[in-house]
């Protein structure tokens, strides 16, 4: 099966940027996707980035997809409290027959 | 634009039982597609309608069932409730392939 690989956890300081990472084994895939899950809620898409991009960026939000290594990282400038939630890494699995394949989540924490 | 509702917010079922969970996606969307979340295994794809038609089905019993509409609401039902089906049942609208939006979803409790 294809996976979609996160790390657990995250914790930064209030003001530094986070970094949070994924990657992914299918090579075909078309979007990959960064979800906001806040507690008690369900996904807000936060940005999503084609496959034949390498980068790109949405006011304090930055995608980067480095597809030989199929890795796609979130970075978040000037994190804020607001910001702490699970950050969830999805795939559109054009191989497959999901619509998206979601990593665990990673679970950021700002600590003021 | 009104997001994608779902109904009900909280439900509270005994084993055995039937439930119903219903979807409105965002005005103009067709795909609606069906998700299971739980602690154990997080999000587990269910099933997607596209103008009324089962499009895909994830790798679920067939316990669990969908349609569709003609104005695109979905519904989808659990029969014979097991306590393992207690999960966020989340629904995700779209019209084309590249952004999907998420309802708030519908907690299922199941005891």
């Amino acid at each position: 099966g294809e996976d979609v690989e996160q790390s657990l956890f995250l914790s930064v300081r209030e003001g530094d940027s986070s970094v949070i990472n994924c990657t992914y084994t299918d090579s075909s895939s078309t979007y990959l996707y960064w979800y906001k899950q806040e507690p008690g809620a369900g996904l807000q898409l936060l940005t999503y980035i084609f496959s034949n991009m390498d980068m790109k960026q949405d006011q304090r939000l930055t995608v980067l997809l480095n597809k030989k290594d199929k890795h796609l990282s979130l970075r978040i400038a000037d994190t804020q409290t607001g910001d702490s939630a699970i950050y969830f890494c999805a795939e559109f699995w054009s191989s497959g027959n999901t619509p998206l394949v979601f990593g665990k989540g990673t679970r950021l924490s700002v600590i003021a | 634009k009104a997001g994608v509702t779902q109904t009900p917010r909280y439900l509270i079922k005994t084993r055995g039982q039937q439930v119903t969970l219903s979807c409105s996606p965002i005005s103009g969307h067709r795909s609606v597609s069906w998700y299971q979340q739980t602690p154990g295994q997080g999000l587990q794809f269910l099933f997607e309608y596209f103008s009324e038609t089962q499009r895909n089905k994830g790798n679920f019993p067939g316990r669990f069932s969908g349609r569709q509409f003609s104005n695109s609401r979905s519904e989808m039902n659990v029969s014979t409730l097991e306590l393992g089906d207690s999960a966020l049942y989340l629904c995700a609208s779209s019209w084309g392939q590249a952004e999907q939006y998420f309802g708030p979803g519908t907690r299922l409790t199941v005891t």
